[in-house]
């Protein structure tokens, strides 16, 4: 089973819709959780954390449970800039484990 | 500003030929990675590293080499042995607040 595991998508959404992304990780015992995005041909950057009470950012809203052992990532009002692949990624001790990616685009 | 340098962003080369990828970091981050990325696929770990003169394989280390001699740099060696080389290689170092990753390289066999 792999430590990290995301739907591909890919997700095609029209202008204004709201979208949501899980990740499952299979180590319980994992510590801290990210969301990157990454445009195409460029390298992941840091979108943000996820907090155990969950945590928002503007549009963007990241949940953590522990219980099922899945990160979310929701997107409100969905704009053309947000196309790109958003990669979920897990802290077990000393290593990062990514998912391969969900691939979004933003329809106008 | 603090960040992770990789060089050169494209490079070419010929099959059977060694290249080094160079990454270098100036966040003080003791751990490091290398990683390959293609087309349509996740993140591959190659090598890593939690400290000077100390390095671990990942998932597809056959045919890579690294070196860590100063906690700065992390250089990749591709050697002829990696079969199927092109790719897009990232380089991260990480804190516990999650990894910071270079602009990556671009290689292609020609």
């Amino acid at each position: 089973r792999k430590e990290v595991e995301q739907d591909p998508g890919p997700f095609n959404v029209p202008e204004g819709a709201t979208v949501a992304f899980n990740c499952t990780y299979s180590n319980s015992a994992s510590q801290s959780f990210f969301w990157y995005r990454q445009d195409c041909r460029k390298e992941p950057k840091l979108l943000m954390s996820v907090y155990s009470s969950g945590n928002e950012d503007g549009r963007f809203t990241a949940q953590l449970n522990r219980a099922s052992q899945y990160i979310s990532l929701l997107i409100r009002d969905s704009k053309l800039s947000d196309s790109a692949t958003y990669l979920c990624v897990v802290n077990s001790g000393a290593q990062f484990y990514f998912g391969t990616g969900t691939s979004l685009t933003v329809i106008p | 500003d603090g960040g992770i340098t990789q060089s050169p962003k494209y490079l070419f080369r010929k099959e059977g030929q060694n290249v080094t990828l160079s990454c270098e970091q100036n966040l003080n981050h003791d751990a490091m990675y290398w990683y390959r990325q293609d087309p349509g696929q996740g993140l591959r770990l190659i090598y890593y590293s939690q400290i000077v003169n100390d390095f671990q394989k990942g998932d597809i280390a056959e045919g890579y080499s690294v070196s860590r001699e100063k906690k700065e740099s992390f250089p990749l060696t591709v050697t002829s042995a990696q079969k199927n080389p092109t790719a897009f290689y990232l380089c991260a170092s990480s804190t516990r607040g999650g990894y910071t990753f270079g602009s990556g390289t671009r290689l292609t066999v020609v």
